[in-house]
């Protein structure tokens, strides 16, 4: 059972509608990373931390993606203007080690934009 | 461009035979993972092999990693039915990220 919660496990939203999400990571974990699954079954890397800090973003997260990782509080991450193509399944995980270690998921929020 | 990919889209199986999956990889690593993800849930990890292992060894599975022609495999005996999954590898890379293949589909029939 995964120990990583993720919520709301669906949302609907028009677009430009802003979209949030929630991942508490496992206990202990220092690192999180968030994923975008498209229905295809591809990852697309958006952004990861360890503990407070950004270690990785890519572009798309620059611009209409925020993300963070406040200490005490569950992450997020936040599409400021929904558009249909961010349609997808958003995945958080942690992980004790970074990226040479397990990566532990959560079940994910699956964002439909109408 | 995939840094990491698996070699096939969709595999059948009968109950009870073994299958194997295998994925290429494109940059120098320090670990590849096998992940398995079930339909509406999120991947699990399955198998994680270090780049100075050859091979590693999880209940019925076997990972199997070839540095020099940049491969893994990952075989499943006597499979069941709930083996049904799309199955993953990843990779690290130097830039702090963990890359996925695009997964391969298994199915088990009963």
């Amino acid at each position: 059972n995964s120990k990583v919660i993720q919520t709301p496990r669906y949302l609907v939203k028009g677009q430009g509608q802003k979209a949030k999400m929630r991942c508490i990571p496992e206990k202990g974990h220092p690192v999180v990373f968030w994923y975008q699954q498209n229905k295809n079954n591809e990852f697309k890397f958006l952004i990861n931390f360890q503990n407070q800090e950004v270690l990785q973003q890519i572009d798309m997260t620059e611009k209409r993606f925020s993300a963070e990782c406040p200490s005490n509080s569950p992450c997020s991450l936040e599409i400021q203007s929904s558009e249909a193509g961010d349609s997808a399944l958003y995945l958080c995980a942690s992980s004790l080690l970074g990226n040479t270690g397990q990566l532990y998921f959560g079940e994910g929020s699956k964002l439909t934009v109408l | 461009s995939q840094l990491a990919e698996e070699n096939s889209w969709a595999l059948s199986v009968h109950e009870g035979e073994s299958v194997t999956v295998n994925c290429s990889y494109k940059t120098s690593i320090t670990a590849l993972q096998w992940y398995r993800q079930k339909s509406g849930k999120g991947p699990a990890q399955l198998i994680l092999i270090r780049s100075n292992e050859r091979e590693k060894r999880n209940g019925r599975l076997r990972a199997t990693l070839d540095t020099s022609s940049q491969s893994s495999s990952l075989s499943i005996t006597a499979t069941r039915c709930e083996d049904t999954a799309v199955y993953f590898c990843a990779t690290d890379t130097n830039a702090y990220k963990v890359i996925f293949g695009k997964g391969t589909h298994l199915h088990v029939l009963p």
